[in-house]
C-alpha cells in the first residue's frame, strides 16, 4: 500500500485559516469514513485531532475541523494561533485490517 | 484513564531481532472493542504504521513488514509486545505504542510517549 498524499507544508497568520488536504484512493480515504488527523510538536507523541473524517475527541478545539470528497480528506484549522504550529498527519482505513498514514504536513504559523 | 509505555533496548545490532514492549495502565488490554498497535517513525520523516493485535489476539500487519513482524499480547502483564527480525539501519527510529479504536482500529486515541531504537553494530 501506497503513503496517502500530503503537500509537505503550509502556512498561514494568526486568525486564518489553513486548509490540509491528503488524497488517496477509492481503497482507503474514498472507499471507507475512516479518515483520522494527527498533531505532532517536535520531541512529542502524536495526537488525535479528528477521528472518522469529521468527529473531534473531548477537548479538541473546534477550530479544528475535518471533511472529505471522494479520494480526498481535508483538516482545516480556523482562526489559527501559534500553538497550531506543528506537523499533521491523516490516517485511513484501507481495508482488510490495513491502516496507511499520510507524508505528514508541516504547519507553519507566521 | 488508560497509559502506555514503552520499554526495550536502545541499540540493536544489525540482522538481529528488535524486541519491544508496551505496558498498559489504567485499563485492561483484554477488555474488547480495543486494538493495540506499534507505529515508527525513523529520524525527520513521517509515522509508519507497523500493525496491531485486536484483545481477542487476532493480528494484522503493514504488508511491507509482514515477513518481519510479530506482535502478541500478554494478558497477565498486560503488556503488548513486537518483534521485529533481521532488522538493517532502516529500522531506526522512534516506536510509538498505541490504542486503536473505532469499528476497524481505525483511530489512535491513546499513544506512549515513544522509545528510540537505533540499528547499529
Amino acid at each position: 500500500q501506497s503513503a496517502l498524499t500530503q503537500p509537505p507544508a503550509a502556512s498561514g497568520s494568526p486568525g486564518q485559516s489553513v486548509t490540509i488536504s491528503c488524497t488517496g484512493t477509492s481503497s482507503d480515504v474514498g472507499g471507507y469514513n475512516y479518515v483520522s488527523w494527527y498533531q505532532q510538536h517536535p520531541g512529542k507523541a502524536p495526537k488525535l485531532m479528528i477521528y472518522e473524517v469529521t468527529k473531534r475527541p473531548s477537548g479538541v478545539p473546534d477550530r479544528f475541523s475535518g471533511s472529505k470528497s471522494g479520494n480526498t480528506a481535508s483538516l482545516t484549522v480556523s482562526g489559527l494561533q501559534a500553538e497550531d504550529e506543528a506537523d499533521y498527519y491523516c490516517y485511513s482505513y484501507a481495508g482488510s485490517n490495513n491502516l496507511v498514514f499520510g507524508g505528514g504536513t508541516k504547519l507553519t504559523v507566521l | 484513564q488508560v497509559q502506555l509505555q514503552e520499554s526495550g533496548p536502545g541499540l540493536v545490532k544489525p540482522s538481529q531481532t528488535l524486541s519491544l514492549t508496551c505496558t498498559v495502565s489504567g485499563g485492561s488490554i483484554s477488555s474488547g472493542g480495543y486494538y493495540w498497535s506499534w507505529i515508527r517513525q525513523p529520524p525527520g520523516k513521517g509515522l509508519e504504521w507497523i500493525g496491531y493485535m485486536y484483545s481477542s489476539g487476532r493480528s494484522y500487519y503493514n504488508p511491507s513488514l509482514k515477513s518481519r513482524i510479530t506482535i502478541s499480547l500478554d494478558t497477565s502483564k498486560n503488556q503488548f509486545s513486537l518483534k521485529l527480525t533481521s532488522v538493517t539501519a532502516a529500522d531506526t527510529a522512534m516506536y510509538y505504542c498505541a490504542r486503536n479504536s473505532g469499528y476497524f482500529g481505525d483511530h489512535m486515541d491513546v499513544w506512549g510517549q515513544g522509545t528510540t531504537v537505533t540499528v547499529s553494530s
